[in-house]
């Protein structure tokens, strides 16, 4: 159950792209499609952001955009905005158990 | 509107134990998985445990065998018996409700392990 591997930091300007990696092993990442991805601003509750890889609950705006290949998933903020300053996780599902990322601290320039 | 929230938490010394309460509305309790997650103090994500829908239950293995998850059904609530908590235990304990994913949050609840 080790956890998944994120850079601690990102960062970009309002407007531009910035992406997000989470590495992992044949035994979460690359054995199904349950990625998922949480955004927590300081001092408040995570957020689903992204599921199953790359899909969007109702109402997280289609600028959040989120992929797999292999061993390593990729959460992309497209148009950077200031409100999107926040700590980012990625998760997975690693049957029967589940795991986290470390996290990564994204910073609007 | 999907609800959870979370209680139960406060200070105990190490070795003691602590029980937290989720209480949820909104969706079919009964069918559905629940989650507890744990962040230490400027710590990331960790998950705890899960409770599925035959009250299937898993453990991270730093919990294994000190903490126990169970469920209510007539309450729509779960909850989750810490024992012989030590000091690394200490986080704010968040109940998260899905299997594969976590699509719903409370706030949390603090439990600090502390003498």
């Amino acid at each position: 159950q080790s956890a998944l591997t994120q850079p601690p930091s990102a960062s970009g300007s309002p407007g531009q792209s910035v992406t997000i990696s989470c590495t992992g092993t044949s035994s979460d990442i690359s054995g199904h499609n349950y990625v998922s991805w949480y955004q927590q601003h300081p001092g408040k509750a995570p957020k689903l952001i992204i599921y199953e890889v790359s899909k969007r609950p109702s109402g997280v705006p289609d600028r959040f955009s989120g992929s797999k290949s292999g061993n390593t998933a990729s959460l992309t903020v497209s148009g950077l905005q200031a409100d999107d300053e926040a700590d980012y996780y990625c998760g997975s599902y690693a049957p029967p158990h589940r795991v986290f990322g470390g996290g990564t601290k994204l910073t609007v320039l | 509107e999907v609800q959870v929230l979370e209680s139960g938490g406060g200070l105990v010394q190490p070795g003691g134990s602590l029980r937290l309460s989720c209480e949820t509305s909104g969706f079919t309790f009964s069918s559905s998985a629940l989650n507890w997650v744990r962040q230490a103090p400027g710590k990331g994500l960790e998950w705890v445990s899960t409770i599925g829908d035959r009250d299937n239950t898993y453990y991270a293995e730093p919990v294994r065998g000190r903490f126990t998850m169970s469920r209510d059904l007539s309450k729509s609530t779960v909850f989750l018996q810490m024992n012989s908590l030590r000091a690394d235990d200490t986080a704010v304990y968040y109940c998260a409700k899905g299997w594969f994913w976590a699509d719903s949050w409370g706030q949390g609840t603090l439990v600090t392990v502390s003498s």
